[in-house]
This record gives C-alpha cells, structure tokens and sequence, in this order.
C-alpha cells in the first residue's frame, strides 16, 4: 500500500462548478496534512493545512480530513479556469520523524 | 521580500560529472529539505537538515551529498554515481520539522 494515494485524473469540471480532490494515506500516526498546487513546469505552492478532524475553509478552498477513515480532501468551489493545475496531498510521517510525504497528484482541469 | 532562491534553473550535465545545486533562504526557518520530481510522479525526499550542521538521508538518497554550514545554505551536490539524474529538483523550507513546506522556484538538470 502506498504512503499517499491520489486519483490521478484527470479531473474536469466546468467553471462555477465544485471540484472534489480525494487522497489516503497509509500511516496513522500522521498528524499534519497539506494540499499544495502546482502549475505546469513550476513549482509546489502551499493551499491549505489542516491538523484536526473536520473542515477548515480558506475562502473557495475546503479542505476534510477524517482520521478514522485516513483520508484527507479538498473543495474548491466556484472554480475558475486558473484552479487548472496539479494537486498534491502531502502527509507528515508518524513515528516522530515528521518528514513530508507526497502523493503524485491529481491534475484538475476547470473548463471554461 | 523572503523567499528560496534556487539556482541554476537550468542545468545540463554530461554523464560522470557532479554539479552542484544552489538553494538560499532568507525566511529564518530552521529545516530544509530536497526533493527531486520525475514526470508524472509525486515528490521523493533526498536529503533533508534541521540545524546547523546536521543532516539526514531522505528515501532516495543514494549518489547525492549535501551540507548544511549556514542556517541560510543547503547545497545539493548531484554525483556521477546518480544513476538517473535528469529531473526536476525542489529545495524547501521549515520553519521547523512537521511544518508546511515552501519552495524554492526549482532546479531542472538534464544529464546528456
């Protein structure tokens, strides 16, 4: 089983539309969970963390996470053509070592 | 304005040289890392520092060297036993272990 599973996609939504991204993760000791997006040919750019159970929301931005379950997901609502990208599930390691595991990302396209 | 610089952002090598990635940053954060990204894939950590001279192989650490001499400075040395080098290699920062990352623009080699 991998460490961060993401569904690759490609996923399309139409503008104004929801867009649902979905990731697991394998280790229950993860404490910290990330969405990062990235455009093509550049770099990972941070969206939303998230620590606890629930939803936290940052503007279009929603991020999930339900430990029981180890799974973490991110809305975006009222998406534009900009949202079009790569997202990246990020989890830190149980076992004290911290260090940031990534899925490979799902590449979202939001069509005009 | 703080950030991570990464240079060169683009570099071409030929087979059985070492080169040397830059990264800076001026953020005061004590943990960076490296991450190299292949095509279609997530990110693989390879070296990663939390202090001052101090410094820890990542997963894919093999034919890679770093050093960590200045909280500021985290060169990644690419060497020839690298066996497949061509990627896109990602430095980021911590303000300290567990904590969101931040990127650096990227490196690209290409081993010709």
């Amino acid at each position: 089983q991998k460490e961060v599973e993401q569904n690759s996609g490609p996923l399309s939504v139409p503008e104004g539309a929801i867009a649902s991204l979905n990731c697991t993760y394998s280790d229950r000791g993860s404490q910290s969970f990330f969405w990062y997006r990235q455009y093509s040919g550049k770099s990972p750019e941070l969206i939303m963390f998230i620590y606890s159970n629930g939803d936290k929301e940052d503007g279009r931005f929603t991020a999930q996470l339900n430990k029981a379950s180890q799974y973490v997901s991110l809305l975006i609502r009222d998406s534009q053509p900009s949202d079009s990208a790569t997202y990246l599930c990020a989890v830190t390691r149980g076992g004290g070592s911290e260090k940031l595991v990534f899925g490979k990302g799902t590449k979202l396209t939001v069509n005009p | 304005d703080g950030g991570i610089t990464q240079s060169p952002k683009y570099l071409f090598r030929k087979e059985g040289q070492n080169v040397t990635l830059s990264c800076e940053q001026n953020l005061n954060h004590d943990a960076m890392y490296w991450y190299r990204q292949d095509p279609g894939q997530g990110l693989r950590l390879i070296y990663y520092s939390q202090i001052v001279n101090d410094f820890q192989k990542g997963d894919i650490a093999e034919g890679y060297s770093v050093s960590r001499e200045k909280k500021e400075s985290f060169p990644l040395t690419v060497t020839s036993a690298q066996k497949n080098p061509t990627a896109f290699y990602l430095c980021a920062s911590s303000i300290n272990r567990g904590r969101e990352l931040f990127f650096g623009e990227g490196s690209r080699l290409t081993v010709l």
